[in-house]
């Protein structure tokens, strides 16, 4: 089955600097890559994902990168703000039907104002 | 306009009495999943239903039972809640077609506490 490493476990970025979370996935077969946001006691939000058709997708201060040779997928935040503080989480899966994702462990993101 | 919405918010229970938790979906979404989640960890999944099709993960308790009486709702039951079933429970949704994996949305969870 597929198996999803996220680095780091946390992260403390100063406000308006970037922050970046690496994924690495084992299952070539995986083709979905979405980045869930998490605040404390909230639900997970998806707030970017990409398919394996791309290399690099943005929406304003964040995007993914994909390297699907090496198995690796980044989410980039830039110009980082106070509300940007919450855990992330990486997942992956492949692209047919009935397939759950993997979730990274996560990343515990603060923004140092 | 919310889109999936998780009943109660909030469950406290006593050690061994059966707990329900309720999933309801506005997005006529054919998949829907249960995960677990425990502080400070990834969202781990339990089970989910393709269509009507159960899916149970290997690993998952018996104490952990589901039901799916039609498209919109699906059911969590814990039949004898022990103390370290206390977590979130999330449920989410998400439209599959069999060869095109689309995004999860998840509700607001159910917070579980076990006493």
């Amino acid at each position: 089955g597929e198996n999803v490493e996220q680095h780091p476990s946390t992260l403390s970025v100063q406000e308006g600097d970037s922050a970046v979370i690496k994924c690495t996935y084992s299952d070539s077969a995986s083709n979905y890559f979405p980045w869930y946001k998490q605040e404390l006691g909230k639900r997970p939000q998806l707030i970017i994902d990409i398919r394996s058709n791309v290399g690099e997708k943005k929406d304003q201060r964040i995007a993914v990168t994909l390297n699907k040779t090496a198995k690796h997928f980044s989410l980039h935040i830039t110009e980082t703000q106070p509300e940007d503080s919450a855990v992330y989480f990486c997942a992956a899966t492949p692209n047919f039907g009935n397939e759950k994702l993997t979730f990274g462990t996560g990343t515990r993101l603060t923004i140092i104002p | 306009d919310a889109m999936v919405i998780q009943n109660p918010r909030y469950q406290v229970t006593q050690f061994g009495k059966p707990v329900t938790l309720s999933c309801s979906q506005t997005l006529n979404h054919n998949v829907m999943y249960w995960y677990q989640q425990k502080s400070s960890q990834a969202p781990k999944l339990l089970f989910h239903y393709y269509d009507k099709d159960f899916n149970n993960e290997a690993d998952t308790p018996d104490n952990f039972q589901s039901r799916r009486p039609n498209t919109s709702f699906c059911f969590l039951d814990i039949r004898s809640p022990g103390l370290g079933d206390a977590a979130m429970y999330l449920c989410a949704t998400s439209r599959d077609l069999r060869g095109y994996t689309d995004t999860q949305y998840f509700g607001p969870g159910t917070r579980l506490t076990v006493l």
